[in-house]
């Protein structure tokens, strides 16, 4: 089955220092990958939609000057963490899926940022 | 705005019972819905698709009916295990639009 790899699995850093959080799929073309950002106890909230080759499209709320969404191949995405803050921890979620639009997403195992 | 609710918030139960997780959107013109687990501290992992001109889906123990009409799908599993235990969430489609809206999600404690 379709596998989506995620970077690291958890991350531990400082207030005001930047994390880069990668998602890749191994053995498909992501033409458009998802970043969703979970709380506890909590369902996923989208947060960026990032189409290969073009900017990302942010969700309402969603700073997109803090969180930089860089697609710029067809099995890798990144999320940049600018200047984290404690109330940035959370679990985030990248997902992926191929050119047909109803072809199922498929996940990643996500990353635990946890900001001191 | 499509919002996706899920009932139960929590379930408990024995066993080898036969279970049923609601799940209700407010906006039927939907592309597809998934069905997604999700262990503790993991990613999702996708269970069932079904696509809005579909019924029903099924995988093994798990079964997934969908009424785009009435704006419900539910998961069926049978024989429940341990192994089942988790937090199930359904995602719904709306057609057009690439994003997936979450439901809040079941979670489902089997003991033995």
């Amino acid at each position: 089955g379709a596998v989506v790899s995620q970077h690291p699995s958890w991350v531990i850093c400082k207030s005001g220092t930047s994390v880069k959080i990668e998602c890749r799929s191994l053995d498909f073309q992501a033409t458009t990958m998802f970043w969703y950002r979970q709380f506890p106890k909590q369902s996923l909230m989208l947060m960026a939609t990032s189409n290969e080759g073009s900017k990302a499209t942010y969700e309402q709320g969603v700073e997109k000057d803090k969180f930089l969404i860089n697609h710029a191949s067809l099995t890798l995405s990144t999320l940049t963490v600018t200047s984290a803050h404690p109330e940035d921890s959370s679990f985030y979620i990248c997902s992926a899926r191929s050119g047909r639009i109803d072809s199922p997403l498929h996940f990643g195992n996500g990353t635990r940022l946890t900001v001191t | 705005k499509q919002e996706v609710t899920q009932i139960p918030a929590a379930l408990s139960v024995p066993e080898g019972e036969n279970l049923v997780l609601n799940c209700s959107f407010t906006d039927s013109a939907i592309y597809n819905l998934q069905w997604f687990r999700q262990d503790p501290g993991k990613g999702l992992t996708s269970l069932l698709l079904i696509q809005s001109s579909q019924r029903e889906q099924t995988s093994g123990r798990l079964n997934a009916s969908l009424d785009k009409s009435s704006g419900r799908s539910t998961l069926y599993i049978a024989a429940s295990q341990p192994g089942d235990s988790a937090t199930y969430l359904c995602a719904v489609r709306g057609g057009g639009f690439q994003k997936l809206v979450f439901g809040t999600g079941t979670r489902l404690l089997v003991s033995p």
